[in-house]
This record gives C-alpha cells, structure tokens and sequence, in this order.
C-alpha cells in the first residue's frame, strides 16, 4: 500500500541553525501538507502546497519557514533560523483530492 | 484555539464491547470531519470520514454520527479490539479549506 514517506525520523540541530524536513508524498496525490505537534499539545495545520505554490498556510508558518517540491517526488520544509519552540514532531501528508489527507511517520525536531 | 473538542482524554472497555469516542467543535463553518487513530512513534492513520450533508458513516466496525445541530459527532468502534487500543484524534476542515482542525485526542484502551 502507498505511503508518505518521511527524513530523517530524528534531527537534533542548535538554536539559529538551518533545518530542512524531507517528505515524499504518495505518488498520485497532488496536495502536500505540513503539520507539526508539540509535546503534549494539538496536531497544527501550518501550510498546504498545490500545483507548485502555497494554497493556505496558518499563522505558525511566519518567513522563518518554506516549502518547496525541488522535483517530481521529494516535498521539503525548511526552517531558517531554528527556535527552541520549533522543537516538534512534523508531519507531512498528501491527499489526491478533496479527500482525506494521509499522513507520514513525521520527524521529531529537537532544537538545542 | 478550542474549535475541536475531545472531552475525553481516556476509555477503557472491554474486548468485544462497543466504544464510543466523542467530538464537539464550534466552527459553524466546518463541513468535512475525520477520524484518525495514532500509535506512538508514528503518524495520524485515516479511519473514517463524514460529509456534512450526512449523519452517518459505516465502514465495517467504524461508524461516525454526525449531529450537526448539536455540533457533535462520535465514533463508535463495535466489536472493540485490543488492536484498536491508540489515541484517536477527530478532525474537521471549513468549506473550501483543506487545513485540518484536530482535537486534543482521546486515548482508548481496550482490555482483553
């Protein structure tokens, strides 16, 4: 069965430094997510990616952050300068349509 | 941000009993609600979803109500395995947005 795809599983990184989440969505689908989930609270919508731009984006997701799909498989969330409360699980997922949204693994972000 | 609302934070229930897992949210706008279930160290699962413009969903031993006067839908799981022992978080998304709204979670046990 397809699945979202999520690297690396964990990433440690120092406060201010540049970090980059990678995703590959399910093959077919053509709408790319990000969420994230910090300890102890709520899953959070912070951006949708269609047709190669940005279709909605929360306001957690300030200029420190961008996504982008560098080729025909690969969708990645970078943060610039990294803050002790980005330290979270991120989650990527992808939907085909205006259905449900499947979910990777995530990548726990620890920020030092 | 208490738009989706899972009172609950914890059932138990014995195997082959029924378990009934609620959500209230406060949006007016939300018209699409799912359920996912999550084990540890991995990403939200899709279970089930409902359209507003129905009250009810069955998919095998899951089946969503929605009271949409009362703002509240539930997920019931008959009959309850141990397998099905996870956290389960409802969703919903407004109309014309593909951004999900969790609730906090609800952790079932199932007991064999």
């Amino acid at each position: 069965e397809p699945e979202v795809t999520q690297t690396p599983s964990h990433q440690v990184t120092q406060m201010g430094q540049e970090v980059i989440l990678r995703c590959v969505p399910i093959s077919n689908h053509l709408y790319f997510y990000w969420y994230r989930q910090i300890l102890g609270q709520k899953v959070e919508f912070l951006v949708s990616f269609y047709n190669n731009e940005i279709s909605e984006k929360s306001e957690i997701f300030d200029d420190q952050f961008s996504v982008e799909r560098p080729d025909g498989s690969n969708f990645t969330l970078k943060i610039r300068s990294t803050k002790l409360e980005d330290s979270a699980m991120y989650f990527c997922a992808s939907s085909e349509w205006d259905e449900e949204q499947f979910f990777g693994p995530g990548t726990r972000l620890t920020v030092l | 941000d208490q738009q989706v609302k899972q009172n609950s934070p914890s059932l138990s229930v014995q195997e082959g009993r029924i378990s009934i897992l609620n959500c209230d949210y406060t949006n007016s706008m939300f018209d699409y609600f799912l359920w996912y279930k999550k084990y540890p160290a991995e990403g939200p699962t899709f279970l089930i979803s409902i359209s507003s413009i129905k009250d009810k969903n069955e998919d095998g031993r899951f089946t969503v109500f929605l009271n949409k006067s009362a703002k509240h839908l539930s997920l019931h799981i008959v009959p309850s395995q141990p397998g099905d022992s996870a956290v389960y978080f409802c969703a919903a998304s407004a109309t014309g947005r593909r951004a999900l709204t969790f609730g906090s979670g609800t952790r079932l046990q199932v007991q064999p």
